[in-house]
């Protein structure tokens, strides 16, 4: 989603539904992506990379998509917990450049 | 591993007074990173270093910032004068593979310049 001013796009979700969070990036050049969780009052958590010779990779409960045609890269969260409740932040790198995040989504999960 | 360590926590200040910030990076680590944080910018780097040599400072926003990292295990972020648009979280993360991986973050030093 795209960050309107200061309100961070928001997905609402119930517990044990799966949630989809998606990611647009610009750098057609950019070669490597994470995905980071940000809790209230933390800092940003690794939860998992993928490159750009893949287009899938999975994790525990967690699944990235990269479709570089489009330039769109989705994080996939299976059976979605409370805890999971958090702003999620994609983050890329082109070449030996520095790693640049996105502007996150915050995901919301009511039991 | 305690992780990162960041200080302090919280921080009021007054424009135009000094800001330290410090951080201890996970021992082993040998890149460490200083971003900011702001609802309107997001996610800022500000400097990394590797070896305690610093790499890259392009997003250091002007010569107000300055940042060291004296030893292995102790870097400090300084705003001097400080202004109310420095206010931010700032986070300092430690890494083992650079750029490229995981970056582990600690849980930041929220300023406020009034």
């Amino acid at each position: 989603g795209e960050s309107v001013g200061l309100h961070l796009p928001t997905l609402s979700v119930q517990e044990g539904d799966n949630s989809i969070i998606n990611c647009a990036y610009s750098n057609s050049a950019s070669d490597y992506f994470i995905w980071y969780k940000q809790e209230s009052g933390k800092g940003p958590q690794f939860i998992i990379d993928i490159r750009s010779n893949m287009d899938k990779r999975q994790g525990q409960r967690v699944t990235v998509l990269l479709n570089k045609t489009v330039k769109h890269l989705s994080l996939q969260i299976a059976a979605t917990q409370p805890g999971d409740s958090a702003v999620y932040f994609c983050a890329e790198i082109a070449g030996y450049s520095t790693l640049t995040f996105g502007k996150g989504t915050m995901l919301l999960v009511s039991p | 591993d305690a992780g990162v360590i960041q200080s302090p926590r919280h921080e009021v200040t007054e424009m135009g007074q000094e800001v330290t910030l410090r951080c201890k990076p996970i021992s082993g680590h040998d890149y460490l990173f200083w971003y900011r944080q702001t609802m309107m910018r997001g996610l800022e780097l500000l400097i990394y270093f590797n070896n305690n040599v610093p790499i890259d400072d392009s997003g250091m926003p002007e010569d107000r910032f300055s940042a060291k990292m004296p030893n292995a295990s102790f870097s400090t972020l300084k705003i001097q004068p400080s202004e109310p648009r420095d206010s931010a979280v700032y986070f300092c993360a430690s890494s083992i593979e650079g750029v490229v991986g995981e970056l582990f973050f600690g849980e930041g030093s929220r300023l406020t310049v009034l």
